[in-house]
């Protein structure tokens, strides 16, 4: 079965500094990977979604960006962070021709002081 | 474009109660529908999964039903216990023109269920 990592856990930053979060997946093979953010009093937001390596959509304009380079690792990344970049992100993963549901990691929860 | 609602935000009961959570959503043209549990500063663990085509779904004391035409599901707790405290997210799922599957969220019931 597959497995979710993120990291790191949590992240304090300062406004202005770059970001980089990390997810990878284990036990399968081509997986449609996601990025969503969930902050306090929303519900959870799409930010991008990709079918395959070095193929991202993004789902809301912001200074946020994703990359594949890998078939099962996902970044997240920004160059100058915001204080609304804070909130709790979540990768998560459809399995390749597998049912149509969705396996969500951990979380890492970014605090943008 | 989609819009997910639930209600109510939050839900205090005592324990062994029987409870329903209510979700509605704007476009009654979904793939499929799913209800989560999220514990607090933790992922999402999926509860249940119902497709369009089906009218409800159960898991040991949990039943989620659905009504497309109308745009509601409900998730139905029986005899709730302190354990089941935690957050519930529904979710409908969709293909986008891409062909990539998404989900598009309500923004939650946080349940409380007191000894």
């Amino acid at each position: 079965s597959q497995t979710i990592h993120q990291w790191p856990a949590t992240l304090v930053q300062p406004v202005g500094s770059p970001l980089s979060l990390e997810c990878t997946v284990e036990g399968t093979s081509n997986p449609n990977l996601y990025w969503y953010r969930q902050a306090a009093g929303r519900g959870l937001q799409l930010l991008f979604y990709s079918v395959g390596i070095g193929q991202i959509s993004s789902e809301v304009p912001q200074n946020l960006s994703a990359s594949r380079p890998q078939d099962r690792q996902f970044i997240l990344s920004s160059k100058k962070l915001l204080l609304s970049d804070s909130g709790f992100y979540l990768c998560a993963c459809r399995l390749a021709g597998g049912a149509d549901t969705q396996y969500f990691g951990p979380g890492t929860r970014l605090t943008v002081l | 474009k989609q819009e997910v609602t639930q209600i109510p935000a939050a839900l205090s009961v005592p324990e062994g109660e029987n409870l329903v959570l209510n979700c509605s959503f704007t476009d009654s043209a979904i793939y499929n529908l799913q209800w989560f549990r999220q514990d607090p500063g933790k992922g999402l663990t999926s509860l249940l999964l119902i497709q369009s085509s089906q009218r409800e779904q159960t898991s040991g004391r949990l039943n989620a039903s659905l009504d497309k035409s109308s745009g509601r599901s409900t998730l139905y707790i029986a005899a709730s216990q302190p354990g089941d405290s935690a957050t519930y997210l529904c979710a409908v799922g969709r293909f986008s023109g891409a062909g990539s599957y998404q989900l598009t969220f309500g923004k939650g019931t946080k349940l409380s269920v007191i000894p």
